[in-house]
């Protein structure tokens, strides 16, 4: 079992809506959680992160973090065309330095 | 300078040939990650560096495989004899703080093409 796991999707959603991606990890000790975005042939680009649980916003993203549940998810609210890229969720796990990458959702905004 | 710079973007080599990727960090950044990233996949972790200090190797996926950091800063990512599952693209990034997290940022990556 993967330590960060993704639906790999597509997500298929319509411009204007809200778009929901979700990620679940193994490691119960991990404090440190983040959504990264990443166009084709791009590098990933950090654009949430959440160390406590509950919500954080920023703009038109919602992070939402539940540690009892070990559940990490990001809302992405009036979804644009440019918002399809692919997402990854990635945590710091207990005890490491570098960030664990689940396999990332492609999100697809239709006009 | 101003960002992560990874060189060369792109590879093709030929299966059993040697390759040095190279990712010049953000100047003054202490930390510095290595990762490789299959088509489809997330990222990898490989190692970690802090300063010229190897801290982490242990993603490494073979003794194929060395890293080093000299002097702190540029680093060099070694691949002896490639194979074909070595093809990827493998991203360095660099941190100011130790630690991995928000304050990462990426170079462009090195796409590896192994024929």
């Amino acid at each position: 079992q993967k330590e960060v796991e993704q639906n790999s999707g597509p997500l298929s959603v319509p411009e204007g809506a809200i778009a929901s991606l979700n990620c679940t990890y193994s490691d119960r000790g991990s404090q440190s959680f983040f959504w990264y975005r990443q166009y084709s042939g791009k590098s990933p680009e950090l654009i949430m992160f959440i160390y406590s649980n509950g919500d954080k916003e920023d703009g038109r993203f919602t992070a939402q973090l539940n540690k009892a549940s070990q559940y990490v998810s990001l809302l992405i609210r009036d979804s644009q065309p440019s918002d399809s890229a692919t997402y990854l969720c990635a945590v710091i796990d207990t005890g490491r330095r570098a960030l664990t990458f689940g396999s990332g959702t492609r999100l697809q905004v239709q006009p | 300078g101003a960002g992560v710079s990874q060189s060369p973007r792109y590879k093709v080599a030929k299966r059993g040939q040697d390759v040095a990727l190279r990712c010049d960090p953000i100047s003054g950044h202490v930390s510095l990650f290595w990762y490789q990233q299959a088509l489809g996949q997330g990222p990898e972790f490989l190692t970690y560096f802090q300063n010229e200090a190897q801290l982490d190797k242990s993603g490494l996926p073979s003794d194929r495989f060395f890293a080093e950091r000299p002097e702190g800063s540029v680093s060099t990512l070694k691949i002896q004899r490639t194979q074909q599952e070595d093809s990827a693209v493998y991203l360095c990034a660099s941190s100011l703080v130790t630690r991995g997290g928000t304050e990462a940022f990426f170079g462009q990556g090195t796409r590896l093409t192994v024929v």
